[in-house]
């Protein structure tokens, strides 16, 4: 089985730096798609980034970028010139990519705050 | 207007009442899903349903069942709430045609006294 492994439950960073979210997982399989969600105060799910496991280059979606080792089952979320809007919790989420498979597998998440 | 509806938001109710939580798109996906998200375990999936006539179990489906009316809506039924069912409850969307991702709706927060 598929497992996903968070091991910060909670992250802060000053205001404007730039902060790294640990996200390690277990799979056997070669396809499959990453995920990282946010999930501010409001407590509404939103997907921050995704990675597709044949692409060799690092996803980037403005701020944030992922740092993908696939060799060691790694995957990362950077946040740069953090934001007050950054504070949430993030979640970290796996899934094969085989057709008919849809089941996200999560993290336990990493509370990130941001010190003004 | 929001992509992904749910009802109701907030709801509190009591051990052994059965209780209905509904879930709404207009993304046009046709896949849906129920996932409980409780403190320190992240969200697990209870439900999926790949179109109306497709139902399948996720990995804590007892003590839950779902129905999907058609192919904007999706509801997840406690037949006899119990305390340990409290917790939030996020249905998502996605969409065979388009990209794996899924899109989540605003959640609901249910409470079983």
């Amino acid at each position: 089985a598929q497992t996903v492994t968070q091991s910060q439950p909670e992250m802060s960073v000053q205001e404007a730096e730039t902060v790294t979210l640990s996200c390690t997982y277990d799979t056997s399989e070669s396809d499959y798609y990453l995920f990282w969600y946010k999930q501010p105060p409001s407590r509404q799910m939103i997907l921050v980034i995704r990675q597709e496991a044949y692409k060799q280059q690092n996803a980037t979606e403005n701020r944030f970028s992922v740092n993908f080792q696939k060799a060691a089952k790694s995957f990362s979320l950077k946040i740069s010139d953090s934001q007050l809007g950054d504070a949430a919790m993030y979640f970290c989420a796996y899934r094969r990519g085989n057709f008919g498979n849809e089941k996200l597998t999560f993290g336990t998440g990493t509370r990130l705050t941001i010190i003004p | 207007d929001a992509d992904v509806t749910q009802t109701p938001r907030n709801r509190i109710t009591k051990t052994g009442k059965r209780i209905m939580l509904e879930c709404s798109q207009t993304k046009g996906h046709d896949r849906m899903y129920w996932y409980r998200q409780d403190p320190g375990l992240g969200l697990r999936l209870i439900y999926y349903s790949f179109d109306v006539k497709d139902i399948n179990k996720g990995e804590i489906s007892d003590g839950y069942s779902v129905s999907r009316q058609a192919q904007a809506k999706f509801s997840l039924s406690l037949e006899s709430a119990i305390p340990n069912q409290t917790a939030l409850y996020f249905c998502a969307t996605s969409d065979l045609r388009g990209t794996d991702t899924q899109y989540f709706g605003p959640g609901t927060r249910l409470t079983v006294l």
